[in-house]
Order: structure tokens, then sequence, then C-alpha cells
């Protein structure tokens, strides 16, 4: 158990429409980062929040977005859904100081139909 | 940050000591090499991280060549819960704080 909690498991929704994935990061950690994981594009770094701050943008598309609230926990926003946007998302967290060292949660699975 | 290059799959008999090869031939001074697993689905995993002298710790013990070119991930007594894809990443101190996950090698620990 990493400590990184991830909500939902699973998530089965339709073309169009949106959806929020939720993350609360380990205690105590300040930064947030968001990956997205597809059979055909491995794992790739969507976002980073550090203490309520954007950070880092990696290839999110437009159609996501993503924020950190004053508690740390961290929200990723999927909108006007593809099915190409049916993955697994994962949250990771890491200390100040040693963000190489990432954390991770136990995923999303994003299923669209 | 540098590029690593893996084999894309390995086989080890459980019990044996698993050695898994990076080739990061293009790092540079100040560049670390992490290794990361991630078992069926679940999240990627930490295992270690070295920077030019070798490391271990209760999971696993890296070899960093002299001249840091490549690195090797040892899993010292494998067993069937260490089948796994395992990403060897290498970068600095600075910059982006992201992860970049390559390919991997695909262990397959054989009972």
């Amino acid at each position: 158990d990493s400590g990184v909690t991830q909500t939902p498991k699973h998530l089965i929704t339709a073309t169009g429409q949106r959806v929020t994935l939720r993350c609360s990061p380990r205690s105590g950690d300040l930064s947030v980062y968001w990956y997205q994981q597809s059979l055909d594009q491995g794992l790739q770094f969507l976002i980073q929040y550090y203490n309520g701050e954007e950070r880092a943008k990696g290839n999110i598309l437009e159609r996501f977005s993503a924020q950190q609230f004053p508690d740390l926990h961290s929200e990723l926003n999927l909108s006007s859904l593809e099915l190409g946007d049916s993955a697994l998302y994962f949250c990771a967290s890491s200390d100040r100081g040693r963000e190489e060292t990432q954390y991770f949660g136990p995923g999303t699975r994003l299923l669209v139909l | 940050d540098a590029k690593t290059t893996q084999p894309p799959s390995m086989d080890c008999a459980e019990g044996r000591a698993a050695n898994l090869p990076c080739n990061h031939s293009t790092i540079s001074g100040n560049e670390y090499v992490y290794w990361y697993r991630q078992i069926h689905s679940q999240g990627p995993q930490y295992i270690i991280h070295g920077l030019k002298n070798n490391e271990t710790n209760e999971m696993a013990s890296l070899i960093i060549t002299e001249d840091r070119k490549s690195s090797t991930l040892i899993l010292p007594h494998a067993t069937l819960r260490d089948t796994a894809v395992y990403y060897c990443i290498v970068r600095g101190p600075t910059g982006a704080n992201n992860l970049f996950f390559g390919t991997g090698t695909r262990l397959t620990v054989i009972p």
C-alpha cells in the first residue's frame, strides 16, 4: 500500500461525457502527478501540481484539466470523452525535495463506450 | 534526461537471481538512475536509485558501471510475485519532475 488513494477504481461512461477522477496523496506529500496508461502509448505524464499550483505539464489534452485543493487532494477532469481516452489513470505523490521517488496509487480504469 | 534501452522481455527461474540490464550511454554527470516496476496494471512501484555507487536495499541491488553508461538491477532471489514490467529511468535533479517511462523489460519468473 503506497498511501496514495484514488477513486473510483473503475468508471464506465459514454462518448461526449465528462468525468472526475480523485486522488489523495500520501500524508505530507505536496506534489501530485497524473499519468495516463493506454495500451498503445504506455505510461505518459499528464500534469503535476505542487501545493495547489500547477508545476509542470506533459501531454495533457485541452479537454482535460486538473486542480489541487488546499487539503492537497487532486482531481483530474476529463471532458468530451472519446473512445481513445479509455485508459488507466494513475496519480502519484512525492515528498518535497525527493520528487523523483514517486508513490503511485492503484489507478482508475476508465472505459469510454 | 538521458534515454534508456532495455530488453523487451526476460525470464528467470524462481529462486534464482534476476539481472535486468539497462543502457544509458548518454547519461550526464548529475543524472540518477531510477528503477520502478509495475505489476500487472497496478501502480508503478519505486525500487531503487543511484548516481554512481552501487546501491542495495531490501528489494534489490543496483550496479552501475564505472563509466555510468549502463546499469543492472539485481533481484537476488526472484519469486513469482516479482513478475512485472521493470522500468529503468534516468533523470537529473533539475528540470521537469515527471518520470519518463519507456517500454521497460517484462520479467517473467518461472516456477
